[in-house]
């Protein structure tokens, strides 16, 4: 198993571009969340999915979108880069069970690096 | 908010000296994690402790709960300077949220 996978591992865009962040996971783990860490911060929910076709927003979810086609794949959107989102992205996925819920142990993506200048 | 606090925000000691980290939270939980994170890496998952658990090892690893304190601690024996990296606890919500909420760690050095 590749685990969680994240591409690209570091990216500069300028002010105003739009890029996906890709996501995937090969762990057939129905729960995928996208967090931002910034310097001496821990990391803060963007979006998460229960399962595909469901996403809702998490903690800090403007100037991001998400979608949720299959189960393997989680691709986070910025829509129009400002400065304020240069931080490193991570992704994680678990497993839910029944519950649906994210109770159980989370598995991460090793970053992207993204600047915006 | 559900956030809760890591403590200390940076530890520094002597290789094979124990280290003791602790997590405090607000609300119930259903469990708490603990995750490592060398600098510029992703986070690994340490240990799980449910909310009806008080005390759980792995290796070298040993977590507690008191949930009538709201805290947890984590205690990493004989330490390595492997060990170096940043520690966090993650609450896993009992109010049907499925929103993981992280504090801002822990910093460990482990000086050789």
């Amino acid at each position: 198993n590749a685990g969680v996978t994240q591409t690209p591992k570091f990216q500069v865009l300028k002010t105003g571009q739009s890029m996906t962040l890709q996501c995937a996971q090969d762990m057939n783990h129905e729960y995928m969340s996208w967090y931002r860490q910034d310097p001496g911060m821990g990391l803060r929910l963007i979006h998460y999915s229960v399962g595909a076709g469901i996403t809702d927003q998490g903690e800090v979810p403007n100037g991001y979108n998400v979608s949720r086609s299959t189960t393997e794949d989680f691709p986070l959107r910025l829509l129009s880069a400002a400065p304020s989102q240069t931080s490193v992205y991570f992704c994680a996925s678990s497993y839910s069970g029944t519950s649906g819920r994210a109770t159980d142990t989370q598995y991460f993506g090793p970053g992207t690096r993204l600047t915006v200048l | 908010s559900q956030q809760g606090e890591e403590d200390p925000q940076a530890l520094s000691i002597q290789e094979g000296e124990n280290a003791t980290m602790n997590c405090s939270y607000k609300t119930s939980i259903n469990n708490l994690q603990w995750y490592r994170q060398n600098s510029g890496r992703g986070l690994v998952h340490l240990i799980l402790i449910r909310s009806n658990e008080r005390e759980k090892h792995s290796g070298r690893l040993r977590v507690t709960l008191d949930t009538s304190k709201k805290s947890s601690s984590l205690l990493i024996t004989a330490s390595r300077a492997a060990d170096t990296a940043s520690y966090f606890c993650v609450r896993i919500s009992n109010f049907g949220n499925e929103k993981l909420t992280f504090g801002t760690g822990t910093r460990l050095t482990i000086i050789p």
